[in-house]
């Protein structure tokens, strides 16, 4: 069974930083790229970052490009989010995804974890 | 970046009624096109992808179509578990760009 379990959430203050992780298991997690996204309270969802499967390609949304920092340890199956400089607007439930590709060259979320709450507030 | 747009925003319907989402894209997206299914709390859970492929284990009453710009997600009969926020999401181009939702309350 694929899991995804994200930990790492929590208050940090404005200015501040927080590392996300993202816990794989029942897959082989380096056959396959990987995301971040996010859903602000209230609002939908967006995009926050993604990374293939051998870290060779990295991508990220204008909002958090220059901030934040997608990783991943196929050692440990583990993904992570380094976000500096966290602002009130980063404010979010917090969701990694892993990603699949379909013949054509399209891809979409096949699993997903429940999230990680990340607040910034002072 | 592409823009995804969907009505309506929230529609309340009964138990075993049909329901019909629209997505609309702002650019030819191809058959680039998938659907979620969103309840607070839970991981969203992937329903469509490629426009009309059914994803394993989701049930045959949701069916998507369209190509283009223009995309309908439909449920032929609601269950009670289907009352949720349903998200189109478009990977033709990167940034993948998701649409703004649309909530299925109970009427």
């Amino acid at each position: 069974e694929v899991q995804l379990v994200e930990s790492g959430g929590g208050l940090v203050q404005p200015g501040r930083s927080l590392r996300l992780s993202c816990a794989a298991s029942g897959f082989t997690f380096d056959d396959y790229a990987m995301y971040w996204v996010r859903q602000a309270p209230g609002k939908g969802l967006e995009w926050v970052s993604g990374i293939t499967w051998n870290s060779g390609s990295l991508g990220y949304a204008d909002s958090v490009k220059g901030r934040f920092t997608i990783s991943r340890d196929n050692a440990k199956n583990s993904l992570y989010l380094q976000m500096n400089s966290l602002r009130a607007e980063d404010t979010a439930l917090y969701f990694c995804a892993k990603a699949i590709g379909y013949s054509s060259g399209g891809y979409y979320f096949d699993y997903w974890g429940q999230g990680t709450l990340v607040t910034v507030s002072s | 970046d592409i823009q995804m747009t969907q009505s309506p925003s929230s529609l309340s319907a009964s138990v075993g009624d049909r329901v019909t989402i629209t997505c609309r894209a702002s650019q030819n997206i191809r058959s680039y096109l998938n659907w979620y299914q969103h309840k607070p709390g839970k991981a969203p859970k992937l329903l469509i992808y490629a426009a009309s492929s059914l994803q394993s284990g989701v049930p045959s009453s949701f069916s998507g179509s369209g190509s283009g710009t223009h995309f309908t997600l439909t449920i032929s009969s609601l269950q009670p578990e289907d009352f949720a926020t349903y998200y189109c999401q478009q990977s033709y181009s990167n940034p993948p760009t998701f649409g703004p939702g649309t909530k299925v309350h109970i009427k």
